[in-house]
């Protein structure tokens, strides 16, 4: 199905470990981004990437690692797992940055013990 | 001061009323606006978008944006149960492919 397609859904690990969360968008969009959503925080961009091998900061990038070899795929990696990491993380995709609107996953629940 | 401000609510309202949600924003820069809606465990998706100031109606939503007094707002006409959701406003600037979100404003609609 055309779309784009988070995994896991939801996901328990324990501080320190490494994990990594996947998107996978059928669009062909250039741009792709990642985001947290935390109760009174709401959505914080982590990264983001505007074609393949070309990933930039967004607002909350510490802790996080991101890589896009592929038009299609834009991983997300915890490289050593924290409570405060503990969230809901959404990946999005547009075509042309902000002159097309963003579409989103349905995201990962990551839960860190 | 935030970017965007969003009064996240909750607003309950009774099955076939006016749900008027609304954004504050501080950066003049911006152009694009959008409003997404947000079920329970889903992911946000696009509801309306306008370019500049004006409004756009579809169905029973209307987004009005008043860019002089950096204030966008969304309309529901005749709110169904199946309306309870987040709403979140987002506003982008030309050239910049970030959006600015606001916090969200959960409405309940009450049969």
């Amino acid at each position: 199905d055309a779309g784009i397609t988070q995994s896991p859904r939801y996901k328990i690990t324990e501080t320190g470990r490494q994990v990594t969360l996947m998107c996978h968008q059928t669009w062909s969009h250039s741009y792709m981004f990642w985001y947290r959503q935390d109760l009174g925080h709401g959505l914080r961009l982590i990264y983001y990437s505007a074609a393949a091998d070309i990933t930039d900061k967004g607002e909350v990038p510490d802790g996080y690692v991101v890589s896009r070899s592929k038009t299609e795929n834009f991983p997300l990696t915890l490289e050593s797992a924290t409570r405060s990491q503990t969230s809901v993380y959404f990946c999005a995709s547009s075509d042309g940055g902000n002159i097309q609107p963003q579409h989103f996953g349905d995201g990962t629940r990551l839960s860190i013990l | 001061q935030k970017e965007v401000e969003q009064d996240p609510g909750p607003l309950s309202v009774p099955e076939g009323a006016i749900v008027s949600l609304n954004c504050t924003y501080s950066n003049s820069a911006f152009q694009y606006f959008m409003w997404y809606r947000q079920y329970s465990r889903k992911g946000p998706e696009l509801l309306m978008y306008t370019y500049s100031s004006g409004n756009k109606e579809d169905g029973r939503f209307t987004a009005q944006v008043d860019k002089s007094s950096k204030y966008i707002s969304l309309f529901i006409r005749d709110s169904q149960p199946s309306d309870s959701a987040t709403y979140l406003c987002a506003m982008s600037a030309y050239g910049n492919n970030r959006l600015a979100f606001g916090k969200g404003n959960q409405v309940v609609v009450i049969p």
